[in-house]
């Protein structure tokens, strides 16, 4: 079974702080993503990584960038976090070879900024 | 002033029932489709897929119908049980070179015991 890891379930930061919210999968994949869930709204995309090294803009890039040095690990990062960015962030994974396949989520961060 | 969030479509069923779920989708050029359910305090799940080429797909218990025509897409899950009570979102896979997956709103399930 694939397996998601996001490090942390549950953050608290202040306004202008720099965050990072990491993210291990298990499962040799090359597709990774970060998505932001906000009641309502649905699962919106944030960034996503066709492979290592590599990254693309998703729907609601503006106040994050990410990092993938390592295939197994992608990382989000809010240079200066600001209280709109208070959601639940949604790490997942994919093989490429089967682009038409399922998602596999992590369990979440949920991030509070104040 | 007081803030108004926004609330999802809720489904309220009776234990052992049928449920049907149901989702829009907006591109003609998608290729793929997704249910997932999220339990509370996790991520989303799959629960199953279809392709374009297909209008129905049968797993335990679920069944995902497609209407291409209508840019439709239904789940229905047989003798719903407490178990079932989650947020259901349907996705789409795009067909436009690269990898995005668009997600709905999602759907919240409630099973009465």
């Amino acid at each position: 079974d694939v397996k998601v890891t996001q490090s942390s379930r549950y953050l608290v930061k202040r306004t202008g702080e720099k965050v990072f919210l990491e993210c291990v999968q298990d499962m040799d994949h090359e597709n990774m993503f970060w998505y932001r869930q906000d009641p309502g709204l649905g699962l919106r995309l944030i960034y996503f990584s066709y492979d290592v090294k590599m990254k693309e803009k998703g729907d609601i890039p503006e106040g994050y960038s990410v990092s993938r040095e390592k295939k197994e690990r992608f990382s989000l990062i809010l240079e200066s976090a600001s209280t709109n960015q208070t959601s639940m962030y949604l790490c997942a994974s994919r093989k490429t070879e089967t682009y038409n396949s399922p998602l596999h989520f992590g369990n979440g961060t949920r991030l509070t900024v104040t | 002033g007081e803030s108004v969030g926004l609330h999802l479509p809720t489904l309220s069923v009776q234990e052992g029932d049928n449920s049907i779920i149901n989702c829009a989708y907006s591109n003609s050029a998608s290729d793929y489709f997704i249910w997932y359910k999220q339990e509370s305090g996790k991520g989303p799940q799959f629960i199953i897929d279809i392709r374009s080429n297909m209008d129905k797909r049968q797993g335990q218990r679920v069944t995902v119908l497609l209407n291409k025509t209508v840019k439709h897409l239904s789940l229905q899950i047989a003798a719903t049980q407490p178990g079932d009570s989650a947020v259901y979102f349907c996705a789409e896979n795009r067909n436009t070179g690269g990898f995005k997956t668009i997600f709905g709103a999602g759907t919240r399930l409630f099973v009465k015991a």
